[in-house]
């Protein structure tokens, strides 16, 4: 089974500039996620998708980052215009949400921003 | 926000000896899970256990749960080289949004 995808891997970006993250789930996992990681710190909740809809985005800063999960598979994240404090790791996670699901989520391999 | 608190936040042992973390958290569960975080594999999930378990076993890992303390530990014996990675502990009290901690640092010497 083919883990959850994501790319890219690195992105550097100058403050005030925009970026665009993609995440393909694995297959069938109708529950996505974005994750922010800062150095040091657990990952922090950014946007849930159920299918193609969001059931929580109550962390993620709307003035700046967007989110979109179009036909309920691939997912992109954006960020504009960035700021410093952004440089992150991004996660993208999928759950499989159907009548045998459970509490487990798959992490993709993330997206390290730095932003100068 | 941060649910959870890993204690310590970093350990180093040799290998062939048990490390034990713990994690505290502040609100009503309904489960709690383990990640292990390193650079070869990134975030992966170890075990989960629920809010009517107290103790949960797979491999050479044990997990606790006291609820009406709000903390969990996570107990891995044996340890080898391979188990160095940060470890997270992460509570889901809604939908199934995780909530994670800061993390335990785990460092085994050959």
């Amino acid at each position: 089974e083919a883990g959850v995808a994501q790319s890219p891997r690195y992105k550097i970006i100058e403050k005030r500039q925009s970026v665009a993250f993609w995440c393909n789930p694995i297959s069938g996992h109708a529950t996505l996620y974005w994750y922010q990681q800062i150095l040091g710190q657990g990952p922090k909740l950014l946007i849930q998708f159920q299918n193609n809809g969001v059931v929580d985005d109550s962390q993620l800063p709307k003035d700046r980052f967007s989110a979109e999960r179009l036909k309920g598979v691939d997912s992109t994240l954006k960020i504009q215009p960035a700021k410093l404090e952004d440089s992150a790791v991004y996660l993208c996670a999928s759950r499989f949400s159907g009548r045998a699901s459970s509490y487990e989520q798959y992490f993709g391999p993330g997206t390290r921003l730095t932003v100068t | 926000s941060q649910q959870g608190e890993e204690d310590p936040q970093a350990l180093s042992i040799q290998e062939g000896e048990n490390a034990t973390m713990n994690c505290s958290y502040k609100t009503s569960i309904n489960n709690l899970q383990w990640y292990r975080q390193n650079s070869g594999r990134g975030l992966v999930h170890l075990i989960l256990i629920r809010s009517n378990e107290r103790e949960k076993h797979s491999g050479r890992l044990r997990v606790t749960l006291d609820t009406s303390k709000k903390s969990s530990s996570l107990l891995i014996t044996a340890s080898q080289a391979a188990d160095t990675a940060s470890y997270f502990c992460a509570t889901v009290s809604g939908y199934s949004t995780l909530t994670f901690g800061k993390g335990t640092m785990l460092l085994v010497s050959p």
